[in-house]
């Protein structure tokens, strides 16, 4: 099993929709998960981290359910702007141990 | 402004070449990364320094060295063992203490070819 699997869509949805993704991860030991953006041929850059009790920052909104292993994004009146790979990263307990990235989910929101 | 810069943009090695790739950061970040990411995959970890004149290997080492002289650079050589060299390489950062709770920031990343 992977350690962490995303749908790599693409999700194709109109202007001003309501999208989500899951993303789940294979390892229970994991501490810390955060949502990428990625545009095409540009480097990752933080959209947001996930905490266990939720959080918001403006349209989007990220979930963690530890108990099924899995966060999720959600993404409300999807913007032109918002088309780009959405990456799920997760990082365990261990110091300075390292980030695993899955492969992304692409979004394409369309006029 | 603090960030992160990747130098070169795009380079080109020839057969049997060791090719070398910057990274230099002002953010005061304790920990710097290197990954290589191929056409649909996922970010893989080459290697990673948690402190100056310390580092460590990462999943997909083979091929690649690194050192950590100062807390700014982290440079990376592409030598002539690695003979699947073509991908977009990416330097990240992050700040110290548990750094697996801390979000890692991008440079710009540099794409590297064979000629």
């Amino acid at each position: 099993r992977k350690e962490v699997e995303q749908d790599p869509g693409p999700f194709n949805v109109p202007e001003g929709a309501t999208v989500a993704f899951n993303c789940t991860y294979s390892n229970s030991a994991s501490q810390s998960f955060f949502w990428y953006r990625q545009d095409c041929r540009k480097e990752p850059k933080l959209l947001m981290s996930v905490y266990s009790s939720g959080n918001e920052d403006g349209r989007f909104t990220a979930q963690l359910n530890r108990a099924s292993q899995y966060i999720s994004l959600l993404i409300r009146d999807s913007k032109l702007s918002d088309s780009a790979t959405y990456l799920c990263v997760v990082a365990m307990n261990s110091g300075y141990s390292t980030l695993t990235f899955g492969k992304g989910t692409m979004l394409l929101v369309s006029p | 402004d603090g960030g992160i810069t990747q130098s070169p943009k795009y380079l080109f090695r020839k057969e049997g070449q060791n090719v070398t790739l910057s990274c230099e950061q002002n953010l005061n970040h304790d920990a710097m990364y290197w990954y290589r990411q191929d056409p649909g995959q996922g970010l893989r970890l080459i290697y990673y320094s948690q402190i100056v004149n310390d580092f460590q290997k990462g999943d997909i080492a083979e091929g690649y060295s690194v050192s950590r002289e100062k807390k700014e650079s982290f440079p990376l050589t592409v030598t002539s063992a690695q003979k699947n060299p073509t991908a977009f390489y990416l330097c990240a950062s992050s700040s110290g203490g548990r750094a697996y709770n801390q979000p890692q920031h991008f440079g710009d990343g540099t794409r590297l070819s064979i000629l």
